[in-house]
């Protein structure tokens, strides 16, 4: 089947310590996207990369970072400069023409204490 | 810059009940507009969209209706089954700006009760 993964579902770190999360699609999509979701809030978008090897800042890159080595994966680094990385972290991808619908990963929460 | 408004939740409606939820954006160029769902503790799942001035997204018994003259998309559903209960986004993708990625709106809450 044909789809977005994320792992881990679920991943704890202490304070000061970098992270990196997974996403890999297997839908050969071009376009792939990463957002951040605070409780009672809508989706503010990280990083989005239109093509591998290249990647661009969205709303609120600071204190993240990411790579587009395959056109598969769109791995996310949250950085101990992240003020509040405390998150439910959603990638999505999409195919990058027509009406731009984006398809999403089941989400990694993000705790940090 | 673009941006989403939705009606605040949550929404609580009995089984069978109409289900409107309102959604008006912004927007510089010609979005298409969508709604995803999002049930607790998973990412988001599309339900409709529509890429042009009176179109009519469809799917599961929603829809939601394309008015440019109003810029809104309201999502509507004729019976809710409890099933339905989960977080509604609105969102708009700008093809005009070039980067593709969605503005959302903050979601709305469905709690449908037996």
């Amino acid at each position: 089947d044909g789809g977005i993964t994320q792992s881990p579902k679920y991943l704890f770190r202490k304070e000061g310590q970098n992270v990196t999360l997974s996403c890999e699609q297997n839908l050969n999509h071009d376009a792939m996207y990463w957002y951040r979701q605070d409780p009672g809030q809508g989706l503010r978008l990280i990083y989005y990369s239109q093509i591998v090897n290249d990647f661009q800042k969205g709303d609120i890159a600071e204190g993240y970072s990411v790579s587009r080595e395959k056109k598969e994966s769109f791995p996310l680094t949250v950085t101990s400069a992240q003020k509040n990385p405390t998150a439910f972290y959603l990638c999505a991808s999409s195919a990058g023409t027509g009406a731009y619908e984006q398809y999403f990963g089941p989400g990694t929460r993000l705790t940090v204490t | 810059g673009d941006s989403v408004t939705q009606m605040e939740g949550p929404v609580t409606l009995s089984e069978e009940a109409f289900l409107t939820i309102n959604c008006t954006y912004t927007a510089t160029g010609y979005p298409s507009l969508f709604w995803y769902v999002q049930y607790p503790g998973e990412g988001l799942q599309l339900l409709l969209k529509a890429t042009k001035a009176d179109d009519k997204g469809s799917n599961k018994g929603f829809e939601a209706t394309y008015r440019k003259e109003t810029t809104s998309f309201h999502l509507e559903k004729g019976s809710v089954q409890v099933s339905d209960s989960a977080v509604y986004f609105c969102a708009l993708s700008d093809r005009d700006m070039g980067r593709r990625a969605l503005t959302f709106g903050s979601g709305t809450r469905l709690q449908v009760q037996p």
